[in-house]
């Protein structure tokens, strides 16, 4: 059973500065990697997807890297503003199988 | 275009009434998911369908819980009866396929007292 680790559950930087968030599975067999932002109240928007093929993917100031080998994937986030203030989210899909299974998130906030 | 769009963005009710959340997906999405959040458990899926069919429904709790997609543009989540441990943010999603991302309902905030 696929099991995704977000570390660490919260996270509290200065703006301006730049960030990583961690994400971690148990197996290694994936079909595709999503980060995703959520925002309270609200649901979720999906920031990048990256293919089990692929390495990375960036979207303007986001990052996101994947490493299948080693079972983790980082997204990095460069000059962060307050806007950027959420619970950021990854979840994996595993081959033939179009679920997602989430990990806890990490919530993130940016100190102005 | 309109996101997924979710009906009652919040829903208070008592113990053993009969709940029915609704989600109209992204037009053109052949995939529809149905999800749940919880401080416990985090972010669950129930049950997901594919061009209007439940393809695997092995996250609905129990036989309380029961989904239908009567066609592409809409589909219902009811649990009857209701029970406290239900109460929970649930969520609806579609995308167009598996390598295409989620797209997510501002989700419905369930109480069940």
């Amino acid at each position: 059973k696929q099991e995704v680790t977000q570390i660490p559950a919260a996270l509290s930087v200065p703006e301006g500065e730049n960030l990583v968030l961690n994400c971690s599975f148990t197996d290694s067999a994936i079909y595709n990697l999503q980060w995703f932002r959520q925002d309270p109240g609200k649901g979720l928007t999906s920031l990048l997807l990256i293919q089990s093929s692929q390495r990375e993917q960036t979207s303007g100031r986001l990052n996101a890297s994947l490493d299948k080998s080693s079972g983790r994937s980082t997204l990095y986030i460069a000059a962060s503003q307050p806007g950027d203030s959420a619970t950021y989210l990854c979840a994996v899909s595993n081959f033939g199988n179009e679920k997602l299974t989430f990990g806890t998130g990490t919530r993130l906030t940016i100190i102005p | 275009d309109a996101g997924v769009i979710q009906s009652p963005r919040h829903e208070v009710t008592e113990m053993g009434q009969e709940v029915t959340l609704r989600c109209k997906p992204i037009s053109g999405h052949d995939y529809l998911f149905w999800y749940r959040q919880t401080m416990m458990r985090g972010l669950e899926l129930l049950i997901y369908f594919n061009n209007n069919v439940p393809i695997d429904d092995s996250g609905m709790p129990e036989d309380r819980f029961s989904a239908k997609m009567p066609n592409a543009s809409f589909s219902t989540l009811k649990i009857q009866p209701s029970e406290p441990r239900d109460s929970a943010v649930y969520f609806c999603a579609s995308t167009r396929g598996p390598v295409q991302p989620q797209h997510f309902g501002d989700g419905t905030r369930l109480s069940i007292l």
